[in-house]
């Protein structure tokens, strides 16, 4: 199983601060076939179903605003919210659709200091 | 609009049976794969179960193996969970998940339903 690590747990920031995290995956989800990273980023509001943000690490959904970024390839990766606004406060989960079984990462709760 | 409504959730004893459902709309049902995804209390998303929409080829994940059956009516656009010998580990929100694809790529999910809630308890 390809286990999925992010970091920090939780974090606060002030408004229009950077906000970043980070997901370690325990191998490689680049693939050969495609040359594309089978990651993906996931917004959770408290109350509701996660909400995709980012696939192939660093393709933003459509509608997701521009301060979501993702980046990162092979086993690092990293979602930045460039300008964090009261409306980004969530836990935010990284998925492998490399392999199954499909795992998540444990999340991290962001929230405003 | 994609929409996914799961049902069939409820209090059901240690060793009990449920069968989840979810109705899905606004998207051609048979053309994607579909998914199985729970949350604990308080805790992360953990993948359940998938199934294919043209082949109905079916994964598990190892927790669940042996006691879930994951199937799906392409003609009622319906998924569904059966649920047995249900453990007290089980109890969770469970989401009906929807695919981008059938195929490359497919356990990416795009869409989720609200969810519904499994508690197993005496």
């Amino acid at each position: 199983d390809i286990v999925m690590t992010q970091s920090p747990d939780s974090l606060a920031a002030s408004l229009g601060e950077r906000a970043t995290i980070t997901c370690k995956s325990s191998q490689s989800v680049l693939s050969s076939s495609n040359n594309k990273n089978h990651l993906a980023w996931y917004q959770q509001k408290p109350g509701q179903p996660p909400k995709l943000l980012i696939y192939w690490a660093s393709t933003r959904e459509s509608g997701v605003p521009d301060r979501f970024s993702g980046s990162g390839s092979g086993t690092d990766f990293t979602l930045t919210i460039s300008s964090l606004q009261a409306e980004d406060v969530a836990v935010y989960y990284c998925q492998q659709y490399y392999s199954l079984p499909l795992t998540f990462g444990g999340g991290t709760k962001v929230e405003i200091k | 609009e994609v929409q996914l409504l799961e049902s069939g959730g409820g209090l059901v004893q240690p060793g009990g049976s449920l069968r989840l459902s979810c109705a899905a709309s606004g998207f051609t049902f048979s053309s994607y794969a579909m998914n199985w995804v729970r949350q604990a209390p308080g805790k992360g998303l953990e993948w359940v179960s998938s199934i294919h929409g043209s082949s109905g080829i079916t994964y598990y994940g190892d927790s669940v193996k042996g006691r879930i059956t994951i199937s799906r009516d392409n003609s009622k656009n319906t998924l569904y969970l059966e649920m047995n010998s249900l453990r007290a580990d089980d109890t969770a929100v469970y989401y009906c998940a929807k695919a981008t694809s059938d195929s490359s790529g497919w356990g990416l999910i795009d869409y989720w339903g609200q969810g519904t809630l499994v508690t197993v308890s005496s």
